[in-house]
């Protein structure tokens, strides 16, 4: 059974520009949630996403947004990149909707901002 | 708000030793807890969890019990390996138990030698 995938690994970009990060959940999976990851904040909730619709909003900018598409696949984009976006962004997808299920994660796509 | 708190790392161990990795949380409701584990070069993975006051949860040697009176949640291992050594991260659940928005500690790194 194929992992979460993210896409792409790895990338940079300058100031100012935008990005699209992409997530494949696990076949079957409908939830997927977004972390930021970086040495000084740690893990940061992002948001997440249930049947193409957003079902938390962590504590980030509106430049911060994503969606979900109906085969569960998500993206998350982020506009006006700052050097402080440099980070590396998580993906999980989950079986179960609510309760303690567990969380699946990617390896990440890493975004260094020049 | 929701808040956790682990020790500093990195921890040190030698192999067969005794491991402690202290947690502690803030939070309202009901939340859940666990311990999620980053190897080297993978995505995080889910260790253990417990859903509610007293419960233990255990795995591959490891385990934690979710004490309510002293709001913490400490990971401990009577022998740890070479194969341990990864970065380990406390987290609880938004007050409802739902896991899939996680409120993460900042990561205590183990290495562990022979």
């Amino acid at each position: 059974k194929a992992g979460v995938t993210q896409t792409p690994r790895y990338l940079i970009k300058t100031r100012g520009q935008q990005v699209t990060l992409s997530c494949s959940p696990i076949s079957g999976h409908r939830s997927v949630s977004w972390y930021q990851q970086t040495p000084g904040q740690g893990l940061q909730f992002l948001f997440e996403y249930f049947s193409e619709t957003q079902r938390n909003k962590g504590n980030f900018p509106g430049r911060f947004s994503g969606r979900q598409f109906s085969n569960s696949r998500s993206e998350m984009n982020v506009s006006t990149l700052e050097l402080g976006d440099s980070a590396l962004y998580l993906c999980a997808s989950s079986l179960v909707v609510s309760g303690a299920g567990e969380l699946f994660f990617g390896e990440g796509s890493r975004l260094t901002v020049l | 708000g929701d808040s956790v708190t682990q020790m500093e790392g990195p921890v040190t161990l030698s192999e067969e030793a005794f491991l402690t990795i202290n947690c502690t949380y803030t939070a309202t409701g009901y939340p859940s807890l666990f311990w999620y584990v980053q190897y080297p070069g993978e995505g995080l993975q889910l260790l253990l969890k417990a859903t509610k006051a007293d419960d233990k949860g255990s795995n591959k040697g490891f385990e934690a019990t979710y004490r309510k009176e002293t709001t913490s949640f400490h990971l401990e291992k009577g022998s740890v390996q070479v194969s341990d050594s990864a970065v380990y991260f406390c987290a609880l659940s938004d007050r409802y138990g739902t896991a899939s928005k996680l409120t993460f500690g900042t990561g205590t790194r183990l290495q562990v030698t022979l």
